[in-house]
């Protein structure tokens, strides 16, 4: 069974404050995918990321994948309030069940105004 | 923009009955799958489901848990005698692609008594 650990498992800053959240595997993974998910309602993709080093931006997200593929970074500028949910990371691993998605835990993130 | 659909929200059961759940993929969708997430723990995989047979399942996908699409439109999951521990947000996801973005659908809790 393949882990993603996740960290922190909360955070809670101040509107306009910068955060790092991370997502670690002792596994390669073969793609990883971030997600947001609110209350009651399902995960919504943000990114997906497959190549080692890569790095990608949606608006004031800023998401890294790890030279070795084993992690990966999500990175927000100046959070505001509506940034406010539970975000996941999920992979897949080659070897394992290539169509299945395992998640994280998932960094629960608060942004206070 | 299209959507994934699950029905019903919510579902109250009594322990020992039969649960069908079900999901209306975006029109496109080729791979179906079937995750659920236990209260304060991460989104686990159950099953997928592509060319109208199960690709991979988990070890939580046991004798109790079926999967069907009868009419190529809705997408199913059965389980036959729920559990206390089948409790849970039950999400299904699809996409259209081997290597495109998953959709999630809202989820439907169950609740089992």
């Amino acid at each position: 069974t393949q882990l993603l650990e996740q960290s922190p498992q909360f955070l809670s800053i101040q509107e306009g404050e910068n955060l790092t959240v991370y997502c670690n595997s002792s596994s390669v993974f073969s793609s990883l995918q971030w997600y947001r998910q609110e209350p009651g309602e399902g995960p919504v993709l943000l990114v997906t990321v497959v190549t080692g080093g890569e790095v990608k931006k949606l608006k004031r997200l800023t998401f890294q994948f790890g030279d070795a593929r084993k992690d990966s970074s999500l990175h927000i500028t100046a959070a505001q309030p509506g940034d406010t949910g539970l975000y996941l990371c999920a992979g897949t691993f080659s070897g394992a069940g290539s169509y299945q998605l395992t998640f994280g835990k998932g960094t629960k993130l608060s942004v206070i105004p | 923009e299209p959507e994934v659909t699950q029905t019903p929200s919510h579902q109250v059961t009594q322990m020992g009955q039969e649960v069908i759940l079900r999901c209306v993929p975006i029109s496109n969708h080729l791979y179906f799958y079937w995750y659920r997430q236990i209260l304060g723990q991460k989104v686990e995989f159950l099953v997928s489901f592509y060319n109208n047979e199960i690709s991979e399942k988990s070890e939580i996908f046991d004798d109790q848990f079926s999967v069907e699409r009868p009419d190529g439109s809705n997408f199913t999951l059965k389980i036959r005698s729920t559990k206390l521990e089948d409790s849970a947000m039950y999400f299904c996801a699809g996409k259209s692609s081997y290597n495109s973005p998953l959709h999630f659908g809202n989820g439907t809790r169950l609740t089992v008594t």
